[in-house]
């Protein structure tokens, strides 16, 4: 079956650092995503990797390893208004998207 | 980016009575527009694909029936609940892909769909 994987929650101090992982399992692969949500709002579009390595946008970067199915949102400096929910999304084989359940981001000051 | 718009916000509907939600793309022409409906602390729940001109692909276990997706246009796609019920109560949120170099979906802002 097809499956992603991120834990379900994680706690970090404001202007440090944080590392959320993801690992997929599909059929096929046509790219990976990181959405960000808060609450009560829809998905933002954060980061889509589709070969392997490392893109960085700002404080935002998103890393991706084909072989291992493992795929990781790096966050630094972190704000308050990153708190947040990170959903990992893999494109499969037909293009559509799997989603994780997300991993809610709790930042502290 | 791409604009994704999506109305209305909120809508609080009897029970037993019927709902439209509009989503549109405001700057690109969307081939495909995906539904999704999240449950709170959950993740989004893929309800149907739906392909400009053609009918909507629904997922497994999601009524057609009762909830019908139009994608008339390149830059418009309803969904309508039916005879909503409250446990039809849910944040419906709409995405569009299509936009000429860009892989990803834009999201709508999403509709609190309340039937009481």
């Amino acid at each position: 079956g097809q499956n992603i994987d991120q834990p379900t929650e994680m706690t970090a101090t404001e202007g440090a650092i944080v590392q959320i992982n993801c690992t997929y399992q599909t059929s096929g692969f046509n790219g990976l995503f990181w959405y960000q949500q808060h609450a009560g709002e829809a998905p933002t579009f954060l980061s889509y990797n589709v070969l392997d390595g490392l893109e960085e946008k700002g404080r935002f970067s998103s890393f991706l390893s084909r072989s291992k199915g493992y795929s990781y949102l790096l966050l630094k400096e972190l704000q308050m208004k990153d708190s947040a929910s990170y959903l990992c999304a893999a494109l499969d084989s037909n293009y559509q998207l799997i989603w994780g359940a997300g991993t809610k981001l709790i930042i502290k000051p | 980016g791409a604009v994704v718009s999506q109305h209305p916000s909120r809508v609080i509907c009897k029970s037993g009575t019927s709902v439209k939600i509009e989503c549109r793309s405001l700057d690109f022409q969307a081939t495909t527009m995906f539904w999704y409906r999240q449950f709170p602390k959950k993740s989004l729940m893929l309800m149907a694909t739906s392909n400009e001109g053609s009918k909507a692909t629904y997922e497994q276990g999601v009524e057609k029936d009762k909830f019908l997706i139009n994608h008339a246009s390149l830059t418009l796609s309803t969904l309508t609940v039916t005879s909503a019920h409250p446990e039809d109560s849910s944040f419906y949120i709409c995405s569009a892909s299509g936009l000429e170099g860009h892989t990803e979906a834009f999201f709508g802002q999403g509709t609190r769909l309340t039937v009481v």
